[in-house]
């Protein structure tokens, strides 16, 4: 089974900043990872999936890069609505289908 | 439109069965694999199950094996999760979500709470 490993678990950052959140394979998953954006009480959104690629009508200030075992989610001009609970998962080497513990995000 | 929705949560006793749904919409349903994601109260995503369109393929969670059932109903547009043995630490927002290009998820439904305990 992959483990994926993010860090920091809680990362507080001032509007108007940018976010970093990393995200560690324990083996290569090539670009086989996705980004999911979590806001309290919500269901979870794709952001970014191929490490790289933002998903239909995710806006321009999330970018996601990375491959092999090492990964990020960038999220540029941080908002008030940004305040959510970020995942990574791979789907390279499965089942299981596997995520990560999540970074928060506060604002 | 792309909708998911769950139905069938709710409380049982350790050792008791439960049978969620997933009604689909605004897709072509039987084009698309399907998979249940489930996350208990307070952490993260787990991956419980996966069932290719025309159903050949399944797969299941270690954690889940031989207790879940995934089945689907294409002329209904539902997917479905039959959940025996219940445990308490099978308790859970459980998630129905559709396959996109990879094996990402580009739609997920609103979940459905499903409480196990004595």
């Amino acid at each position: 089974e992959i483990v994926m490993t993010q860090s920091p678990v809680t990362l507080s950052v001032s509007p108007g900043e940018r976010a970093t959140l990393s995200c560690r394979a324990s083996q290569s998953v090539g670009t086989s990872v996705a980004w999911y954006q979590q806001r309290p009480g919500q269901a979870p959104r794709l952001l970014i999936y191929g490490a790289s690629t933002r998903a239909t009508g995710i806006p321009p200030r999330f970018s996601g890069s990375g491959s092999g075992t090492e990964f990020s989610l960038t999220i540029s001009g941080l908002q008030s609505e940004d305040l959510a609970v970020y995942y990574c998962q791979q789907y390279n080497n499965w089942p299981p289908i596997t995520f990560g513990g999540g970074t928060k995000v506060e604002i | 439109e792309v909708q998911l929705v769950e139905s069938g949560g709710g409380f049982v006793q350790p050792g008791g069965s439960l049978r969620l749904s997933c009604a689909a919409s605004g897709f072509s349903f039987s084009s698309y694999s399907m998979n249940w994601v489930r996350q208990a109260p307070g952490k993260g995503l787990e991956w419980v199950s996966f069932i290719t369109g025309s159903s050949s393929t399944i797969y299941y969670a270690d954690s889940v094996k031989g207790r879940f059932t995934v089945s689907r109903d294409n002329a209904k547009n539902l997917l479905y999760l039959q959940m025996n043995s219940l445990r308490d630490e099978d308790t859970a927002v459980y998630y129905c979500a559709k396959r996109h290009y990879g094996d990402d998820f580009d739609y997920w439904g609103q979940g459905t709470l499903v409480t196990v305990s004595s």
